[in-house]
């Protein structure tokens, strides 16, 4: 059975700080999916990470992947307020789609 | 502004009752999606849509029945609901490809059941 765990489910960080947002999963997968939730809105698909070794960046957030560990993280870099939300992982193997619970991340000012 | 429309925004409806939830993409998108999220949860896939066919259907309650009538177009239809359906519905499109090219989501459909 396909699990998707993310790690931390909560964080709070100062503006200015970098953190890692990990992802991890229970069966073999080269596909990997990073999305953005803000308060009471819809989905926003971030990134896409389609091979061992895939490395994505966009502004301040970069993802990778490495599908020997099992093992996603998306870095926050010199956060800002503008990038709390909640961030999901997904991982996708055999039709079926998996996320995890979700990260809520909080930047203070 | 989203460039996948679902409508009505909100739906409060009785267990009885028959509704249909819709959404409509320009982008010439072929791959279309339904997600359920209850509050503080994660999204779970419903169905998928490939060139207007269904291709996934995650075991969901025959109450929920999806059609898509041309590549723009994608319906939910619902039937006779339970309390615990309440959720956001979330249609979501892409190019090509299920799941692989980037998912564009619309604003979602905020459903009550009484």
């Amino acid at each position: 059975e396909l699990k998707v765990e993310q790690n931390p489910l909560f964080l709070s960080m100062q503006e200015g700080k970098n953190y890692t947002i990990y992802c991890n999963y229970s069966t073999t997968s080269d596909r990997l999916y990073w999305y953005r939730q803000d308060p009471g809105k819809s989905l926003e698909s971030l990134f896409v990470l389609l091979s061992n070794g895939a490395v994505k960046q966009e502004g301040r957030l970069m993802a990778s992947l490495d599908t020997k560990a099992r093992l996603s993280t998306l870095h926050i870099t010199a956060a800002v307020h503008d990038l709390s939300a909640t961030y999901f992982c997904a991982v996708d193997r055999d039709d079926k789609i998996i996320f995890g619970k979700g990260t809520r991340l909080h930047i203070l000012p | 502004d989203t460039e996948v429309t679902q409508t009505p925004k909100h739906l409060v409806m009785g267990m009885t009752n028959k509704k249909s939830l819709k959404c409509e993409q320009h982008m010439g998108h072929r791959a279309m999606y339904w997600y359920k999220q209850k509050a503080k949860k994660p999204p779970e896939l419903m169905f998928v849509y490939s060139y207007e066919k269904l291709s996934i259907n995650e075991s969901v309650p025959s109450r929920f029945s999806p059609e898509c009538p041309n590549s723009s177009l994608l319906n939910l239809h619902l039937h006779a609901l339970q309390p615990e359906d309440s959720a956001l519905y979330l249609c979501a499109s892409s190019q090509g490809t299920v799941f692989i090219q980037p998912q564009h989501f619309g604003d979602g459909t905020r459903l009550s059941i009484l």
